[in-house]
């Protein structure tokens, strides 16, 4: 079955404490990209990646790192979590060239006290 | 950049009427407009998109139209139904040869049906 996860789905950590929350698609896309969504705000797009190490910067990338090692793969990484990072984060991806994020992941509820 | 708004921001319609959102996009080169539904609790779900070489697009109840020279796109939904409930994003991608596939959505828009 063509799907893109996420771990985890849940998760409640302290400020300055380092996470990774890992994205894996077993659809061979070059395309993965993480968004974050906060009510009112929509979807933001925060990195992207467009094959194994091309990374780049979305709209909202400060506090953030990304990593594309292979290509199933599009791990994001918060070395110094704050509260404003509280939010709802989606990975994303699809095929170059199809326009834009076909299939997103079921999410991650981060909370950062 | 890219810069798309979205409206209304909810909706309410009877069930079995029409529903239309719109939304406005900024960058002339924005070729790709998608739209998304997104139920409760669940992750956004490509629905419908359109191109910039078409005006029209359609799928069974919904469909999608375009207007290049206005810069805006919408979405109509026939004859609603309550599984129709969700929040609808749309989304506009600019032609960038560097940014692939990246797109910048609008807030969203609130639709209930009400049975």
């Amino acid at each position: 079955e063509a799907q893109v996860t996420q771990n985890p789905r849940y998760l409640i950590t302290v400020t300055g404490k380092k996470l990774t929350v890992t994205c894996s698609q077993n659809m061979n896309h070059e395309y993965m990209s993480w968004y974050r969504q906060d009510p009112g705000l929509g979807l933001r797009q925060i990195y992207y990646s467009m094959n194994v190490e091309v990374t780049d910067k979305g709209d909202v990338p400060e506090g953030y790192k990304v990593s594309r090692k292979e290509k199933r793969n599009f791990p994001l990484i918060l070395e110094s979590p704050s509260p404003n990072q509280t939010s709802l984060y989606f990975c994303a991806s699809s095929s170059l060239g199809t326009g834009g994020e076909k299939f997103f992941g079921p999410g991650t509820r981060l909370t950062v006290l | 950049g890219e810069n798309v708004e979205q409206h209304p921001s909810t909706l309410s319609v009877q069930e079995g009427d029409s529903a239309v959102i719109k939304c406005t996009y900024s960058d002339s080169a924005s070729n790709y407009f998608p739209w998304y539904k997104q139920e409760l609790g669940k992750r956004p779900q490509l629905i419908i998109d359109i191109r910039s070489n078409v005006g029209e697009k359609k799928d069974q109840r919904i469909a999608v139209t375009l207007n290049k020279t206005a810069k805006h796109f919408s979405l109509h939904i026939t004859e609603t139904q309550p599984e129709d409930s969700a929040v609808y994003f749309c989304a506009a991608r600019p032609y960038n040869n560097n940014a692939g596939n990246m797109l910048t959505f609008g807030g969203g828009t609130r639709l209930m049906v009400k049975p």
